[in-house]
């Protein structure tokens, strides 16, 4: 089992739909939830981080964290076809070599006219 | 504001030959850096990572290696290329000792081996 799964898509929206990225992960020790988005051929561009439990909005994103089903989402409302992209979430823990990040395979995103 | 640069954008390189990828953060001292690979539908894998000049840590054994000589300066490299090293290659850094680790990316390299 992967520490972190995520559907890869690819997930079709109309443009002004309100798209849900999901990630379910194993280890509980995760502190830290990122969702990263990355346009084809490109590096991936850090879009929100949170901590532990709760919500974060940022203009029209929103990520959702649930440690007790350890499960977090991003929200996009208003979808634009600038949206399209792969958006990969990320988690880390304290260890003793220092942070590092797990990440999900992505999900692909597109949002059509 | 902090800057990283990665290059070459694209490479083909043939099957025995070195590589070497170069990549430089700029507006920061003394970041943790890493080197990622990201293969379709595979995610990320981390390769290695950095906390300080001359500090190399492996995550997977492989046909690469790491060198960091100097503070902002992490270099990838490979005496002979096989073609299972294809792939899009990924610099990052992060704030040392941040627990949230948030890691900051470069445009990538795209490596064929052929």
């Amino acid at each position: 089992q992967k520490e972190v799964e995520q559907d890869p898509g690819p997930l079709s929206v109309p443009e002004g739909a309100i798209v849900s990225l999901n990630c379910t992960y194993s280890n509980s020790a995760f502190q830290y939830f990122m969702w990263y988005r990355q346009y084809s051929r490109k590096g991936p561009e850090l879009l929100m981080y949170t901590y532990s439990s709760g919500n974060k909005e940022d203009g029209r994103f929103t990520a959702q964290v649930d440690k007790s089903s350890k499960y977090i989402s991003l929200f996009i409302r208003d979808s634009q076809p600038s949206d399209s992209a792969t958006y990969l979430c990320a988690m880390s823990e304290l260890t003793g070599g220092g942070n590092k990040l797990t990440f999900g395979t992505g999900t692909q995103l597109k949002v059509e006219l | 504001s902090q800057t990283i640069h990665q290059w070459p954008a694209t490479l083909v390189q043939p099957v025995g030959s070195p590589l070497s990828l170069e990549c430089t953060v700029e507006g920061t001292s003394n970041p943790n850096l890493y080197w990622y690979r990201q293969a379709a539908g595979r995610g990320l894998q981390l390769l290695f990572y950095s906390v300080g000049i001359g500090q190399i840590s492996s995550e997977v054994p492989q046909n690469l290696s790491a060198s960091r000589p100097q503070d902002r300066q992490f270099i990838l490299s490979s005496k002979k290329l096989l073609l299972s090293d294809s792939g899009f290659y990924l610099c990052a850094w992060s704030i040392p000792r941040r627990a949230s680790a948030e890691a900051f990316f470069g445009q990538g390299t795209r490596l064929t081996v052929v």
